[in-house]
């Protein structure tokens, strides 16, 4: 079974300061992996995603993440944080590749951002 | 605009009632699913469809009926509401298609059950 653990369920940085969000993942074969990013009273907007191509997946609003086989890690980071960062992030994780279907979520990043 | 839509964005409902949410998207998704999200928890699948006639259950369905009749509809039913149920709701669709783009979601629904 697949599962996603998202390691710290807050995380507060300065802005302009690195954002590093950790995600690891389990899977039995090559999995389809996402970030969403969840604003106060939204629903969820996917970030990027992870599709067995490029390692280095570049995202929306300058946020990327790197999928590492090795370490079964797919971290989500920013070079500068903006106060607009500020939201809750989700790692996901998809059950079979190529198609849609059962995404699994961890459980969640509130990310605050401070002056 | 083009989107998943729910409604209503909020309710409340007392212990017993029934309810439906309800889940529409004009992008022609195959596949539609419906998550709740409690704090700490993440967001966990209730139910899912396929396609129009296919529907199958997720890691939590008990308490929850859906039918999928059209591509663009997935209603969720709540059959007795149970304070347990309280929770924030979201329906999300996509292509089903080789290249998995990931999900839309709809803007969700808070149920308070009393």
């Amino acid at each position: 079974a697949q599962s996603v653990t998202q390691l710290g369920s807050h995380v507060s940085v300065s802005e302009g300061a690195l954002v590093l969000l950790r995600c690891n993942y389990s899977s039995s074969v090559p999995p389809y992996l996402f970030w969403y990013v969840q604003y106060p009273n939204q629903g969820l907007q996917l970030l990027l995603k992870y599709t067995s191509a490029a390692t280095l997946v570049k995202g929306i609003n300058g946020f990327e993440a790197e999928f590492k086989k090795s370490e079964t890690s797919f971290h989500l980071t920013k070079p500068s944080a903006h106060m607009s960062d500020a939201a809750e992030y989700f790692c996901a994780v998809s059950d079979r590749g190529g198609t849609a279907s059962k995404l699994t979520f961890g459980t969640g990043t509130r990310l605050q951002v401070t002056l | 605009n083009a989107g998943v839509t729910q409604t209503p964005k909020f309710q409340v409902l007392k212990t017993g009632q029934s309810m439906t949410l309800q889940c529409a998207q004009d992008m022609n998704h195959e596949y539609m699913s419906w998550y709740r999200q409690d704090p700490g928890m993440g967001l966990r699948l209730i139910h899912y469809s396929v396609g129009a006639g296919i529907t199958d259950q997720g890691e939590v369905p008990n308490g929850y009926n859906v039918s999928r009749s059209t591509t663009e509809d997935f209603p969720l039913r709540l059959l007795s509401a149970a304070p347990s149920q309280t929770s924030v709701y979201f329906c999300a669709s996509s292509y089903r298609q080789q290249g998995f783009d990931g999900y839309t979601f709809g803007s969700g629904t808070r149920l308070t059950v009393v």
